[in-house]
């Protein structure tokens, strides 16, 4: 059984469509993120949910929109894709009770725009 | 300046080597340490905690050092197998309770036969 598990894993897409990356956990964790690495493989945190909510969002464009149904679930929609948009982004969860909680990933989802 | 600041590497060592890496991390409300281990094409993994007091996990040591904010992972007898990215990772305590997790951008190691 895959903890975390994010589709699609690979997109290809032109500039200025619209698409979404989904992701589940099935840790019972109460907190999820997505984070972006780009091509110089710098790992950045984009957004964390915690039951739900929106508790961490960095300097993220608007058309990077989150959404969370439940706390099992964090999807990712981008508005309008840009270039530069294109890197690996990271799903993970963590039990946010615990300090030292372990980041769980999942495979990561490559988008390529051209 | 980075929160969190590594040598990007590479670190290229036969087998066998003793490896050691360094990284600081700049926020005074830092509260956890971690070092993250990350293959090419893959995602990351947690490969130990660092705690006040040093500790180690087989051939894998982590020191961390507060008064000067600095974190350390030794590698001793390295195998090919240990060829990734190394990943400093460090958890900021929010105005809000949480906390906010930070990657260093990862120092690369290659070990050779």
């Amino acid at each position: 059984d895959t903890a975390v598990s994010q589709t699609p894993k690979y997109l290809v897409t032109q500039m200025g469509n619209d698409k979404s990356i989904k992701c589940e956990q099935n840790l019972g964790h109460d907190t999820m993120y997505w984070y972006k690495q780009d091509s110089k493989k710098f790992l950045k945190i984009m957004f964390s949910y915690n039951n739900k909510e929106l508790i961490i969002n960095e300097t993220v464009p608007n058309r990077f929109s989150p959404k969370s149904p439940d706390k099992a679930h964090l999807n990712l929609h981008i508005n309008s894709l840009e270039l530069g948009d294109s890197a690996v982004y990271f799903c993970a969860s963590s039990q946010v009770q615990s300090l030292g909680g372990e980041l769980f990933f999942g495979e990561g989802s490559r988008l390529t725009v051209l | 300046r980075k929160e969190v600041e590594q040598d990007p590497g590479p670190f290229n060592v036969p087998e066998g080597a003793t490896v050691a890496f360094n990284c600081t991390y700049s926020n005074s409300a830092s509260q956890s340490f971690f070092w993250y281990r990350q293959d090419c094409r893959k995602e990351p993994k947690l490969l130990m905690s660092v705690y006040s007091s040093g500790n180690e996990d087989g051939r894998f040591t982590a020191q961390l050092n507060r008064a000067s904010q600095y974190i350390s992972l030794l590698i001793r007898d390295s195998k090919l197998s240990d060829s990734a990215t190394y990943l400093c990772v460090v958890n900021i305590l929010l105005n809000t309770g949480g906390f906010k997790t930070i990657f260093g951008a990862g120092t690369r190691l290659f070990v050779k036969a």
